[in-house]
């Protein structure tokens, strides 16, 4: 009865090199969603997916930000060339359908970039 | 543009005190609204949701109402217990966009 599975919990980079953040599901969900959080902030929208289409993706950054979510294994959101900036919490949620609202969270990766 | 909001930062209550927690929003095609928690280190928890077409939804100890003439949503819990601290999010949702969007969260803090 595993919920959302995110990993890393944990992910230190070095500004320029690459981050990727791993999602999988709950048992049964196709929808997949990524939030970002800044400390003792509420979380912001970047992407919704389904199975190998981006459905939403109007709070992606346009540059360096990607997100994919293949037939087969978890989605998936990379960083290229991180910045400090991109410090943060990010946070999967996923859903039944798209007309299911309600959304569960993964436990988050914290990425830190020194 | 639009927004969700909370009118406290933080709140402070007593153990076994009714507690609540209050969230403005601005979107009037908002029509499903929803309460996390969540507590530090891990992911947001649902507590609760209601719908447009409601005014009050009761669950578990907690009770959320909302009042679409001035844009409010409220949740309150009661006896209030330390495993409630935590901070709690409002979230809204349009309908025909799948994305929440989240307000800036309120801090619960349990004293005995």
């Amino acid at each position: 009865n595993a919920g959302v599975m995110q990993n890393p919990r944990h992910l230190v980079r070095r500004r320029g090199q690459e981050a990727r953040l791993r999602c999988s599901p709950m048992k049964g969900h196709s929808h997949v969603y990524w939030y970002r959080q800044l400390p003792e902030e509420g979380l912001k929208f970047m992407v919704y997916l389904q199975k190998e289409n981006i459905i939403d993706e109007s709070g992606m950054p346009k540059e360096r930000f990607s997100a994919e979510f293949p037939k087969e294994g978890p989605s998936i959101l990379r960083i290229q060339q991180v910045v400090r900036g991109d410090s943060a919490a990010y946070f999967c949620a996923s859903s039944r359908g798209a007309v299911t609202y309600e959304q569960y969270f993964g436990p988050g990766t914290r990425l830190t970039v020194t | 543009g639009e927004s969700v909001g909370l009118h406290l930062p933080t709140l402070s209550v007593q153990e076994g005190d009714n507690s609540i927690i209050n969230c403005a929003y601005s979107n009037s095609a908002s029509d499903y609204f929803i309460w996390y928690k969540q507590e530090s280190g891990k992911g947001p928890q649902f507590i609760i949701d209601i719908r447009s077409n409601m005014d009050k939804r009761q669950g578990q100890r907690v009770t959320v109402l909302l009042n679409k003439t001035v844009k409010h949503l409220s949740l309150q819990i009661a006896a209030t217990q330390p495993g409630d601290s935590a901070v709690y999010f409002c979230a809204e949702n349009t309908g025909t966009a799948s994305k929440l969007t989240f307000g800036t969260g309120t801090r619960l803090q349990v004293t005995l």
